[in-house]
């Protein structure tokens, strides 16, 4: 069964500071990945995703993650984050070829950044 | 407003009621699914649709739960005879079935209170 870990629970930063989300999965198989964000008072929204190709990718307001297939890992980072940048994040796979068309998210890391 | 659209968006029933939360997605989007999310946890998923057929459903998911897709479009979950346990952001996400299988677009979701 597919499970998803993020192991940062809770971040706080200060403006500018780099930022490194961890997340990881368990599944043996190909896998599509996904991070989403939830700004307060607001809905999930995507901030990217990796289906093939380069590993690394790069999503909206400066963010990228990479998959490293070795390590069943793709962590989310931003070089300088922003106040605006507070919000929910939160890492999801979804198994290719395995029948099924689920998505199944991590417990999310709370990121509070200070102005 | 061509998102996912829930509704209602606030519900508060009293224990052993019955509640049936509504979810509209994005037109052309052939799958749904919905999720459960409480307080510090990612979205758990409950079930999911392509067009009008259940595909799959939580193993962990209770009896009193259901759902249905009837022509396709809108869904509907019901939870018979509520329990306090049942409190919960319910969320449903919509997208389109393609060779990777694409992101999901969630809604606001609808807020259950079981007094």
């Amino acid at each position: 069964a597919q499970s998803v870990s993020q192991h940062n629970h809770h971040v706080i930063l200060s403006e500018a500071a780099s930022l490194e989300l961890g997340c990881n999965y368990s599944y043996g198989g190909t896998v599509n990945l996904f991070w989403y964000v939830q700004y307060p008072g607001q809905h999930l929204q995507l901030l990217l995703k990796y289906f093939s190709g380069d590993p690394l990718v790069k999503g909206i307001k400066g963010f990228e993650a990479e998959f490293i297939k070795s390590k069943f890992s793709f962590n989310l980072r931003k070089p300088s984050v922003q106040w605006s940048d507070t919000a929910e994040y939160f890492c999801a796979v979804n198994a290719q070829g395995s029948g099924t068309y689920k998505y199944i998210f991590g417990t999310g890391t709370r990121l509070k950044v200070l102005a | 407003d061509t998102g996912v659209s829930q509704d209602p968006r606030h519900k508060i029933t009293k224990r052993g009621q019955n509640v049936t939360f509504r979810c509209d997605p994005i037109s052309e989007h052939n799958r749904l699914y919905w999720y459960r999310q409480t307080l510090g946890q990612g979205p758990e998923f409950l079930t999911y649709f392509q067009n009008e057929a259940q595909l799959e459903k939580s193993r962990l998911l209770s009896d009193r739960f259901s759902a249905e897709r009837p022509k396709g479009s809108f869904s509907t979950l019901e939870i018979q005879r509520t329990e306090q346990g049942d409190s919960a952001m319910y969320l449903c996400a919509s997208s389109l079935a393609g060779v990777n299988t694409g992101e999901l677009f969630f809604g606001e979701g609808s807020r259950l209170t079981v007094l």
